[in-house]
């Protein structure tokens, strides 16, 4: 099935500063979407990526998904206290039949020190 | 519009026990999704329901089973429980054809 890795693991800023998480596949994507998950909570969606090249902006996310469709960044531009948990990329299993079925990277957990 | 709810919020079992888990995924859709996700991990894909049957299957043994309803709303059941078993059992809605993902505040579950 299809694999995903994420890195970071863990990141400590300071609050202002930016914080960047990448993902990396070995296969080509069809898309990969990002998902943010407080501390006790559940997964709460964010983008879908989608074209070879594409940037998409949430105020001060920057979602990139690469040339090559096989890898993808978020960045933070100043990051607040409300940013707050784990940051998880998602990838959609490869063949039509695996419609829906997500794999999920390990995650890069944030903690923003005020 | 409510969201996707799942009950029980927190769950104890014992060992060899099954248990049984219930979702009903947000208004307007018809795909639901289940996830185990251990403690420090990202959420693993159990299965897929759509139209009531099992559409998509993770690397999960035969003790995990589920059933969709004609409302949507669906039970995910897990026989002679591990304690591997213990994790956050997340239910997740789409609406079909988008891969995007709505998930429940989960059921946090425990195997002693």
């Amino acid at each position: 099935g299809q694999q995903v890795m994420q890195i970071p693991q863990y990141q400590h800023v300071q609050e202002g500063e930016d914080f960047t998480t990448y993902c990396n596949s070995s296969t080509t994507l069809s898309n990969i979407q990002w998902y943010k998950q407080r501390p006790g909570g559940h997964p709460v969606f964010l983008i879908q990526l989608v074209k070879s090249g594409e940037v998409k902006k949430q105020k001060r996310l920057t979602f990139q998904f690469g040339e090559a469709k096989k890898n993808s960044s978020l960045h933070i531009t100043a990051t607040q206290t409300t940013d707050v948990g784990t940051y998880f990329c998602a990838v959609p299993g490869a063949g039509g039949t695996s419609y829906g079925k997500l794999t999920f990277g390990q995650g890069t957990i944030l903690t923003v020190h005020p | 519009d409510a969201g996707v709810t799942q009950s029980p919020t927190h769950l104890i079992k014992t060992r060899g026990q099954q248990v049984t888990l219930r979702c009903s995924p947000k208004s307007g859709h018809d795909t639901v999704s289940w996830y185990q996700q251990a403690l420090g991990q990202g959420p693993q894909f159990i299965f897929q329901y759509y139209e009531e049957e099992e559409r998509q299957r993770g690397n999960f043994p035969d003790r995990f089973s589920g059933h969709q309803f004609p409302n949507y709303s669906s039970e995910l059941n897990v026989n002679a429980l591990l304690l591997g078993d213990s994790a956050l059992y997340l239910c997740a809605s789409s609406l079909t054809p988008t891969y995007e993902q709505y998930f429940g505040p989960g059921t946090r579950l425990t195997v002693t």
